[in-house]
């Protein structure tokens, strides 16, 4: 089956630092990938769509210039929150979609962030 | 009104017993149907995957989607301690669009 991986799958760091998360497509293509972002005991909140080698669609709400979106590859996506804050803090993931796949998403295992 | 909504549970049964999960929904374009199972701390992981209306079986699990009234089911048969997670219904209008999830409804079994 499709597999996905995240690094790192959890991180801490200080307020103000940058943090970059990684999702990797690992046997298959992922034309489209996604980011969402989870808050305990509440479901997932699509934060961006991107599509390999054009910018990303960002949703309602979401800051562009603190979530940085770079999906420079069909195998790679990068999530960068920049100038972390505390409230930053929640469960990231990431999914992807390929071209065989078209309707399915397939989930990454998560990274946890935490920012102190 | 949200678009898609769920009972957010915590929902317990004992081992063996018949679990029913629903969603319900108001977008009547919704035509695409998804299931998925998401344990503590892990990504979520698809279980059902069904095109408009009828019922679809795949071992312990039915999905059922009732688009007149805009409400689809899962039921698991012979709950497991191992099914205890949350589990999400999503769902879309066209195929290859965005999913729009429910908020996921926590499910306990109990041995």
């Amino acid at each position: 089956g499709a597999v996905v991986s995240q690094h790192p799958s959890w991180v801490i760091c200080k307020s103000g630092t940058s943090v970059k998360i990684e999702c990797r497509s690992l046997d298959f293509q992922a034309t489209t990938m996604f980011w969402y972002r989870q808050f305990p005991k509440q479901s997932l909140m699509l934060m961006a769509t991107s599509n390999e080698g054009s910018k990303a669609t960002y949703e309602q709400g979401v800051e562009k210039d603190k979530f940085l979106i770079n999906h420079a590859s069909l195998t790679l996506s990068t999530l960068t929150v920049t100038s972390a804050h505390p409230e930053d803090s929640s469960f990231y993931i990431c999914s992807a979609r390929g071209l065989s796949s078209y309707n399915e998403q397939f989930f990454g295992p998560g990274t946890r962030l935490t920012v102190l | 009104q949200k678009e898609v909504e769920q009972d957010p549970g915590p929902l317990s049964v004992p081992e063996g017993a018949i679990v029913s999960l629903n969603c319900t929904y108001s977008n009547s374009a919704f035509q695409y149907f998804m299931w998925y199972r998401q344990y503590s701390r892990k990504g979520p992981e698809l279980l059902m995957y069904t095109y408009s209306s009828g019922n679809k079986e795949d071992g312990r699990f039915t999905a059922q989607v009732d688009k007149s009234s805009k409400y689809i089911s899962l039921f698991i048969r012979d709950s497991q301690p191992s099914d205890s997670a949350t589990y999400l219904c999503a769902m879309s209008v066209r195929y290859g669009q965005n999913f729009v999830f429910g908020p996921g409804t926590r499910l306990s079994v109990l041995p």
